[in-house]
């Protein structure tokens, strides 16, 4: 998997928008990006995947520029409860049970009231 | 189900202790895999089935450490003796898709070997 930096920690006032950056400067023609949110006591869930442009769902937005070197996940008007871990990861589509994901140290997002 | 469902939710072991964890994978999802969190943040990849059978193995210290998913029956990770390091969080996920890494995790079991 292409390796990822994420900044480690970031704070944000309840209703902003928060975006978060993961650099995958050595991201492969045919890797996909793909974001998980972690709460405290509690496994991961996946919140959006992409592979260039923008995806938008019900809880986020992720911007791939053309380069696709990097990928922000945007979350629209955080809340207290948006407080957790963020992970960006970024591989190729695997067969089967080969798709293990790989997390980094991940983005601490602390939503302030 | 709808959801991951791990039991038990902790568990304390003496070293050289067996340990043992279940998983019951949404209904439908071919594929379960077990992951260690040992650290905070930090995640390791134990292995992966499809359906019975073990697909990729390469994170599990064979040694000690065992897993199955049989038919009808909740997978399980079985520790044979536990010893101080495998004190962690053990995540099971499972994805029902072929190329993705859309997987969906349990609530996790603590395991501390003391």
């Amino acid at each position: 998997l292409a390796k990822t930096t994420q900044p480690i920690s970031m704070d944000s006032y309840e209703g902003q928008e928060v975006n978060i950056t993961c650099s995958h400067n050595n991201i492969a023609t045919n890797d996909y990006i793909t974001w998980y949110q972690q709460f405290p006591s509690q496994g991961p869930r996946f919140i959006i995947q992409g592979y260039k442009t923008k995806v938008t769902n019900e809880v986020a937005s992720l911007f791939i520029p053309a380069d696709r070197k990097s990928s922000t996940l945007s979350l629209p008007r955080v809340s207290l409860s948006d407080t957790a871990v963020y992970y960006c990861l970024v591989g190729p589509p695997r067969s089967g049970g080969y798709q293990k994901v790989t997390f980094g140290t991940g983005t601490k997002l602390q939503v302030i009231p | 189900g709808e959801e991951v469902a791990q039991t038990p939710k902790h568990l304390v072991r003496g070293e050289g202790q067996k340990a043992k964890l279940y998983c019951a994978p949404i209904k439908g999802h071919s594929y379960v895999f077990w992951y260690q969190q040992v650290l905070k943040n930090e995640f390791k990849f134990l292995i992966s089935f499809q359906n019975e059978n073990v697909f990729d193995e390469t994170g599990m210290p064979k040694e000690r450490f065992s897993a199955k998913c049989l038919p009808n029956s909740p997978c399980s990770l079985e520790i044979q003796a536990t010893k101080l390091e495998d004190s962690a969080v053990y995540f099971c996920a499972s994805s029902q898709r072929e190329n993705s890494y859309e997987q969906y995790f349990g609530p996790g079991t603590r395991l501390t070997v003391t």
